[in-house]
């Protein structure tokens, strides 16, 4: 089954500084890769997806490139802000036998924001 | 109507007792989902119902019992359940059907202790 690793476990920023957090896949037939936010309490949230036909995504503040010979994915939030302070999970789509899909989850990121 | 709703909030029950988790959401979405997250860990796949018929049980033990009675509804049923069961238990639905597995939105989930 797919195996997705995430690091680092942890990350602390000031205020305005970039965060990056990388993830790597193991199955080369996953094709698509969401990240989740989580803040203290709360529900995930999808922020942002990429297919595997593209490279690169932005969203205002948050980016993510792919790259499918490597196997990895990373999530660039810029001018971070303590509201980005969260724990981040990515995740990547692998498709079953039956035609269904399940995601296997990254162990998550703690990002802490600091004023 | 852009959110999924679960109650109760919160449960508490004995290894007894039988009791159920509830979820409802209102955007038309055709695959509804049960997710465990332990604390600090990545959500886990229990359930997927695609179409109102269950497409994937990731072999979840018989003490949890899923129920989808229309396309906007779906039950967790729980009976003599052991203590590390104890989870928060998140619903979630995405608008295509299980096999894109995109996109989801999830509930604010159900904080379970058993005793």
């Amino acid at each position: 089954g797919e195996n997705v690793e995430q690091h680092p476990s942890t990350l602390s920023v000031q205020e305005g500084d970039s965060a990056v957090i990388k993830c790597t896949y193991s199955d080369s037939a996953s094709n698509y890769f969401p990240w989740y936010k989580q803040e203290l309490g709360k529900r995930p949230q999808l922020i942002i997806d990429i297919r595997s036909n593209v490279g690169e995504k932005k969203d205002q503040r948050i980016a993510v490139t792919l790259n499918k010979t490597a196997k990895h994915f990373s999530l660039h939030i810029t001018e971070t802000q303590p509201e980005d302070s969260a724990v981040y999970f990515c995740a990547a789509r692998q498709r079953m036998d039956s035609g269904y899909s399940t995601l296997t989850f990254g162990k998550g990121t703690m990002l802490l924001v600091s004023p | 109507d852009t959110e999924v709703t679960q109650t109760p909030k919160h449960l508490v029950m004995g290894m007894t007792n039988k009791k159920s988790l509830k979820c409802e959401q209102h955007m038309g979405h055709r695959a509804m989902y049960w997710y465990k997250q332990k604390a600090k860990k990545p959500p886990e796949l229990m359930f997927v119902y695609s179409y109102e018929k269950l497409s994937i049980n990731e072999s979840v033990p018989s003490r949890f019992s899923p129920e989808c009675p229309n396309s906007s509804l779906l039950n967790l049923h729980l009976h003599a359940l052991q203590p590390e069961d104890s989870a928060l238990y998140l619903c979630a639905s995405s608008q295509e059907s299980a096999a894109t597995n995109e996109k989801l939105f999830f509930g604010s989930g159900t904080q379970l202790s058993v005793l």
